[in-house]
């Protein structure tokens, strides 16, 4: 069995700012993980990606998040928020079994000017 | 363009009244899958294909109905909807079913009366 728990269901930052939104999980299996950002009104799109290759992960618009086995955790973390950073964020896990995809609950970030 | 398009976008409709939610990408994924997001539960999976004419029950089947007679094409049909389905719904498309890299539609918010 799998699962994820995102620990903050809301972030708020200043623009500016560094964001973190925390992610921990558990797997049976060596897992793989995701984020994915939702914007209002559209649909998922994939941030970045660990696959047991770097432990860093580095993904788009400044993003990057950490695999860190012994914490079982993948925070993701962008060192200036921007304003269009205001999001949804999903943290995803995949065992590789037959248990497929478990979505976290979600953290919402808000972005203070 | 590589896309998933979910069709109606928006629709309001009554207890009891059939109705359909199309979903077709254009990247040949074999692996198609339907969740609904709720607040406060994140993204559950109603139910998934793994390609043409496979498909099986995620976290939450009731009420509904899949077909995958084309690759292509994954519509989500609900015989008898009632208000407990009012929600967002997605449909997504990958190479397999672990490999996380999902493609998400722009979702289809349903409103049952």
């Amino acid at each position: 069995a799998q699962s994820v728990t995102q620990l903050d269901s809301h972030v708020s930052v200043s623009e500016g700012t560094p964001v973190l939104l925390r992610c921990n999980y558990s797997s049976s299996y060596s897992p793989s993980l995701f984020w994915y950002v939702q914007h209002p009104n559209k649909g998922l799109q994939l941030l970045l990606k660990y696959t047991s290759a770097a432990t860093l992960v580095k993904g788009i618009n400044g993003f990057e998040a950490e695999f860190k086995k012994s914490e079982t955790s993948f925070h993701l973390t962008k060192p200036s928020a921007h304003m269009s950073d205001a999001a949804e964020y999903f943290c995803v896990v995949s065992g590789g079994g037959a248990d497929g995809l478990t979505f976290g609950k979600g953290t919402h970030l808000i972005i203070q000017p | 363009e590589a896309q998933v398009t979910q069709n109606p976008r928006y629709l309001i409709t009554v207890t009891g009244k059939k109705l359909t939610v199309t979903c077709s990408q254009n990247m040949n994924h074999e692996y198609m899958s339907w969740y609904r997001q709720d607040p406060g539960l994140g993204l559950r999976q109603i139910y998934y294909s793994m390609n043409v004419e496979v498909t099986d029950k995620g976290d939450v089947p009731e009420g509904y109905k899949v077909s995958r007679k084309e690759k292509r094409n994954f519509p989500l049909i609900l015989e008898s909807p009632s208000p407990n389905q009012t929600s967002l719904y997605f449909c997504a498309s990958s190479w397999g079913a672990n490999t996380g890299e999902l493609f998400f539609g722009e979702g289809s918010r349903l409103t049952v009366l």
